[in-house]
């Protein structure tokens, strides 16, 4: 079982759309938890932290369950821009930040 | 402000020849960490370094590949006689103590 598992995609959807990705995770352990945003051939960027209480940032929304070891990231109002692949990351302890990342989740946002 | 550094952007190699890729981390940041990236597929941690101290490679190859961060100069990580499955992006990233980590743009190795 991988450690960090997401739906590769693609999510072609159109501008406009609400779309929901999720990830699961397999080291109950896990302290913090992230999403990232990866460009063709460019490096990850932090779109942001996940927190249990739920966490929101214009469009986007992060939620954490701890319990399913489960996270999920909403993106409301798809724009152009948003097409990317979308990275679920576990910092597995709080010893360093050796982060684990799952496969990605591509989407691809048409007009 | 520069952000984290690495060169060569693009490498080729030929089988059995040497890689060495370059991480200058961002101002003031002690910790560094690289991942490789094959074709398709996530990032996969390599090594995590602190100024002249291998603090963790549990996600190293057990031959050929080695990384150090002197005390002057970049991050080096290396990798001896490439062979083709050692295509991949190559990502450097630096962190002050426990912060999250900032990304460098990534080398792409290409072995022929």
């Amino acid at each position: 079982r991988k450690e960090v598992e997401q739906d590769p995609g693609p999510f072609n959807v159109p501008e406009g759309a609400t779309v929901a990705f999720n990830c699961t995770y397999s080291n109950s352990a896990s302290q913090s938890f992230f999403w990232y945003r990866q460009d063709c051939r460019k490096e990850p960027k932090l779109l942001m932290s996940v927190y249990s209480s739920g966490n929101e940032d214009g469009r986007f929304t992060a939620q954490l369950n701890r319990a399913s070891q489960y996270i999920s990231l909403l993106i409301r109002d798809s724009k152009l821009s948003d097409s990317a692949t979308y990275l679920c990351v576990v910092n597995p302890d709080n010893a360093g930040n050796m982060l684990t990342f799952g496969g990605g989740t591509r989407l691809m946002v048409k007009p | 402000n520069a952000g984290v550094m690495q060169n060569p952007r693009h490498l080729v190699r030929r089988r059995g020849q040497e890689a060495r890729l370059r991480c200058s981390p961002m101002k003031g940041h002690s910790h560094v960490y690289w991942y490789r990236q094959l074709p398709e597929e996530g990032l996969k941690f390599m090594v995590y370094l602190q100024k002249e101290n291998i603090i963790d490679e549990s996600g190293m190859p057990k031959e050929r590949f080695s990384a150090e961060f002197p005390k002057e100069g970049p991050s080096i990580l290396r990798i001896q006689q490439v062979v083709r499955g050692d295509s991949a992006a190559y990502f450097c990233a630096s962190s002050r103590n426990r912060a999250i980590p900032s990304f460098g743009p990534g080398t792409r190795l290409t072995v022929l």
